[in-house]
């Protein structure tokens, strides 16, 4: 069984472009997390969505990042404009349920730098 | 307050030998879920080892191991006969149950060096 995928893994834009991630969670997991590390720093956790609805957008930094998950299959993470501390690795991680025993699967990331 | 603390930014270890990486949480939640991850240099994030609060016995997984203290909230990874290819970040992470919806909150990693 395919694991979380995760495209493009690296992207190199200039600040004021806009870039999109593309998260495809495992086959049948409803719950799709979005987390970043910039800078070295901590996992932070961005937002979490159950099938196509956002559960908790607490995390998103602020409204230059917009996030959907077109029929509760893939997920897009859109930065627009990016801006120079938007740099980091996003990660995507999907589980089957909210327990805190269920495992999350995370996909291998993409590092986003910003010039 | 910080939820983990990894207070560890870095650790060296000899190969062959085993090293301890520290983990603390705190949480008011009576049902938790411990997770440790591995990154290595290739970015991916690895899991290894996951520990329940309401666990009597503390977690193995082949080499890896959870030295879970619950009264202290500790959740220390141990891993036994180092490699070389055990060199990477590691991460403490931790799941709620009640709050946070399930998303996991992370420690600042602790980087490991194994020595040949």
């Amino acid at each position: 069984e395919a694991g979380v995928t995760q495209f493009p893994s690296h992207s190199v834009i200039e600040k004021g472009q806009t870039v999109t991630l593309r998260c495809d969670p495992i086959s049948g997991h409803d719950n799709l997390y979005w987390y970043r590390r910039v800078m070295g720093k901590e996992i932070k956790f961005l937002l979490h969505f159950v099938k196509e609805s956002k559960q908790d957008e607490s995390g998103m930094p602020n409204n230059r990042f917009l996030a959907e998950r077109t029929g509760g299959t893939y997920s897009t993470l859109k930065v627009q404009p990016a801006e120079l501390e938007d740099s980091g690795v996003y990660f995507c991680a999907s589980s089957p349920g909210l327990a805190g025993e269920a495992e999350q699967f995370f996909g291998p990331g993409t590092r986003l730098t910003v010039l | 307050a910080q939820k983990i603390t990894q207070t560890q930014p870095g650790m060296f270890v000899q190969e062959k030998e085993a090293v301890t990486l520290d983990c603390t949480y705190d949480t008011s939640d009576p049902s938790y879920g411990l997770f440790w991850y591995k990154q290595p240099s290739s970015g991916e994030m690895i899991f290894l080892i996951y520990q329940g609060s309401y666990d009597q016995q503390n977690a193995t997984e082949g080499r890896y191991s959870l030295n879970f203290q619950k009264a202290r909230k500790s959740a220390n990874l141990v891993i036994s006969a180092s490699q070389l290819g055990d060199s990477a970040m590691y991460f403490c992470a931790m799941r709620e149950r009640l709050s946070n919806a399930g998303k996991s909150t992370f420690g600042d990693g602790t980087t490991l060096t194994v020595k040949p």
